[in-house]
């Protein structure tokens, strides 16, 4: 079972706006700022879209932002695109671990 | 550019050993956070394996006593000794870099596919 929990799947048309949840607990999500999501396109290489809660790096489409309440971190995912189609994973810094934690990925289908 | 190559999957049987091998260009694993993840068929990513710059070593309960990661910085690269390998080691395995501390995994390698064989 991950320490941060996401849901298995979320749906959307072409055009629409989408948004996964990943929660932690205030050891983690609540207590820091680190908090990153990787897209992964079956059969393809992990790649990272946001870092440290809402920061995008260079080339990844503004469709992506990230945002933070509590101890839950979101990804929104704006005018879905069919190529948006993929698993999304978050990360995040613990106080707990010296390793980071790791959300179990959410299934996105464009429909 | 900066990248990782990662080599030394394949088929093998219940019980047995193998090493994954992931060579870096363009940086150096010894001063980087290196980490190994994997994907079972059907199931999502899983962390299996950190050394961090100052060489601690961190394991997924999963692999601990089983697996070793380790790096060379004579050849600028991460590798990973499997042994005692059952099924559930099936996986595609990714190396991936941390370039500093709080940062992303922001460079990941091709994957390499391991089989377990019963």
């Amino acid at each position: 079972q991950s320490a941060l929990t996401q849901p298995a799947s979320v749906s959307g048309s072409p055009g629409q706006s989408i948004t996964i949840s990943c929660t932690g607990s205030n050891s983690d999500i609540g207590l820091y700022n680190y908090i990153t999501w990787h897209q992964h396109h079956a059969g393809k290489v992990p790649k990272v879209i946001i870092y440290d809660v809402s920061s995008r790096p260079s080339g990844v489409s503004h469709r992506f932002s990230g945002s933070k309440s509590g101890n839950t971190a979101s990804l929104t995912i704006s005018g879905l695109q069919s190529e948006d189609e993929a698993h999304y994973y978050c990360s995040s810094y613990s106080v707990n671990s010296p390793v980071w934690l790791l959300g179990g990925g959410t299934k996105v289908t464009v429909l | 550019e900066e990248q990782l190559v990662e080599s030394g999957g394949g088929l093998i049987q219940r019980g047995g050993s193998l090493r994954l091998s992931c060579a870096a260009s363009e940086f150096t694993v010894m001063s980087k956070y290196m980490t190994w993840v994997r994907q079972a068929p059907g199931k999502g990513l899983e962390w299996v394996a950190s050394v961090y710059s100052g060489g601690n070593t961190y394991y997924a309960d999963s692999v601990r006593g089983r697996f070793t990661i380790s790096r060379d910085g004579s050849t600028n690269t991460l590798y990973l000794r499997m042994n005692s390998l059952t099924a559930d080691d099936t996986a595609v395995y990714y190396c991936a870099r941390r370039d500093y501390y709080y940062g992303p995994l922001d460079v990941w390698g091709q994957g390499t596919t391991v089989t377990v064989s019963s």
